[in-house]
């Protein structure tokens, strides 16, 4: 069983549909993040969480480290938040080594 | 198939020194990206290689280059360390095609004192 599953693996969306990912880890973590990752592009670091919930226009992270879960939320989703979402966690006390998920492959429809 | 390698693991400098990390991807990979992983801003994108070339840059100043040579290994320099630049650098390889999955290393963990 992988450290970090996320789910779905693959979600397509109508444009303006909310959106939610989620990410669940079996490990103790210092820190989780969510990224993303456009076609051809590098990997953008979206939010880094340790507790709560955090916002950014239309992204929403939110974590519960009793449940070890995250999720993702994209409201009013656009096409252009088409994009590989990738959930990763700091594993407590090991020098900021990241464990990956696989990654959820959003495309949302005009 | 061997995963990412990077090299050192581990780096102590001090400021105003220079330092070379370098990263050898899965063997067929032709794209080689770099990333920088601190506390307080989580990651961040440096550049990516592809066949030999740039190909893409992240927002980091001049002082952060690197390059890729023929058989797709890939060298980061930063030149004048700052205290600012002790962070966990990501090598990252890929076939380099559109949406590809990434594979990265195990980061070198670079301490300016």
């Amino acid at each position: 069983k992988n450290e970090v599953e996320q789910s779905p693996q693959n979600l397509t969306a109508q444009e303006g549909e909310f959106i939610t990912i989620n990410c669940s880890y079996s490990v103790g973590i210092s820190a989780l993040h969510w990224l993303q990752q456009h076609p051809g592009g590098g990997i953008v670091s979206l939010f880094m969480l340790s507790s709560g919930k955090k916002k950014h226009g239309r992204l929403i992270a939110t974590i519960n480290i009793q449940e070890k879960h995250s999720s993702l939320h994209i409201t009013a989703s656009h096409p252009r938040d088409s994009a590989v979402y990738i959930c990763a966690v700091e594993r407590r006390d090991s020098n900021y080594q990241l464990i990956w998920g696989a990654g959820t492959k959003l495309i949302i429809k005009p | 198939k061997a995963g990412v390698t990077q090299t050192p693991r581990y780096l102590i400098k001090t400021r105003g020194q220079q330092v070379t990390l370098s990263c050898s991807p899965i063997s067929g990979h032709r794209s080689v990206s770099w990333y920088q992983q601190t506390p307080g801003q989580g990651l961040q994108f440096l550049f990516e290689y592809f066949s030999e070339t740039q190909r893409n840059k992240g927002n980091f100043p001049g002082r952060f280059s690197g390059r890729q040579f023929s058989n797709s290994r890939s060298e980061m320099n930063v030149s004048t360390l700052e205290l600012g630049d002790s962070a966990l650098y990501l090598c990252a390889s890929s076939l380099g095609y559109y949406q590809e999955t990434q594979y990265f290393g195990p980061g070198t963990r670079l301490l300016v004192l």
